[in-house]
């Protein structure tokens, strides 16, 4: 069975601090995607970024960057000086090949960036 | 609008009535998915769709639930006979293609049932 645990369910953060947020997964299966959404106030989940299993290498977008350790199957998500605007629900998905694509999520992790 | 396109926003409707929730995926979105957001099971998987069929209906939660898709488009998710415990945020994804390809999602369908 597939497994995604967000641990942290709120993180409350002072602007221009750096935040990490965890996800772990479980998975037998040898391909497979993980996934970070944004959910801000507004409902609306906004794709962040998609990882294949067999690419292990970080990535960097602006502010956002992310930590893919198949070793600890864990699969971090750092906002380095996080603003207001950062303030949202931040979930982490897991998609396995042999079934057909569906989204296991894990809990969410409520980040709240204070001025 | 080049997006997900759900309707009605909100819905609200009285115990063992029926209600439709619509979905309009991307256009040339071969595959298209349906959640439900509830305060207690967080995001769950309900059915997806690959062109008009339904591969997988594993997540629906009962013969209550019930959805299609016509023309490779647009889909409809049905609750009959509906229940409290069915009040949740319904979301719709779509993507390019099945297996493993990013799935985009609409706004939502926030049904509350009285």
């Amino acid at each position: 069975a597939q497994k995604v645990t967000q641990a942290q369910t709120e993180i409350s953060v002072v602007e221009k601090e750096d935040v990490t947020l965890d996800c772990v997964y479980e998975t037998r299966d040898t391909t497979y995607y993980l996934f970070w959404y944004k959910q801000p106030p507004s409902g609306e989940l906004v794709f962040l970024i998609r990882r294949n299993s067999f690419d292990e290498q970080n990535e960097i977008s602006g502010r956002y960057s992310w930590n893919f350790q198949k070793s600890t199957s864990s699969f971090n998500f750092t906002i380095t000086a996080s603003q207001v605007v950062d303030s949202a629900v931040y979930f982490c998905a897991l998609s396995v090949q042999n079934q057909g694509g569906k989204l296991i999520f894990g809990q969410g992790t409520e980040l709240s960036v204070k001025p | 609008g080049a997006g997900v396109s759900q309707s009605p926003s909100n819905k609200v409707t009285e115990k063992g009535k029926d209600v439709e929730l619509r979905c309009d995926p991307i256009s040339g979105h071969t595959a298209l998915y349906w959640y439900r957001q509830s305060l207690g099971q967080g995001l769950e998987f309900l059915i997806y769709f690959q062109g008009n069929s339904a591969p997988d209906k594993s997540g629906l939660p009962s013969d209550r639930f019930s959805a299609e898709r016509t023309g490779g488009s647009v889909s409809t998710l049905t609750i009959q006979r509906t229940q409290q415990e069915d009040s949740a945020v319904y979301l719709c994804a779509s993507s390019l293609r099945i297996l493993l390809e990013t799935q985009y999602f609409g706004p939502g369908t926030r049904l509350l049932v009285l």
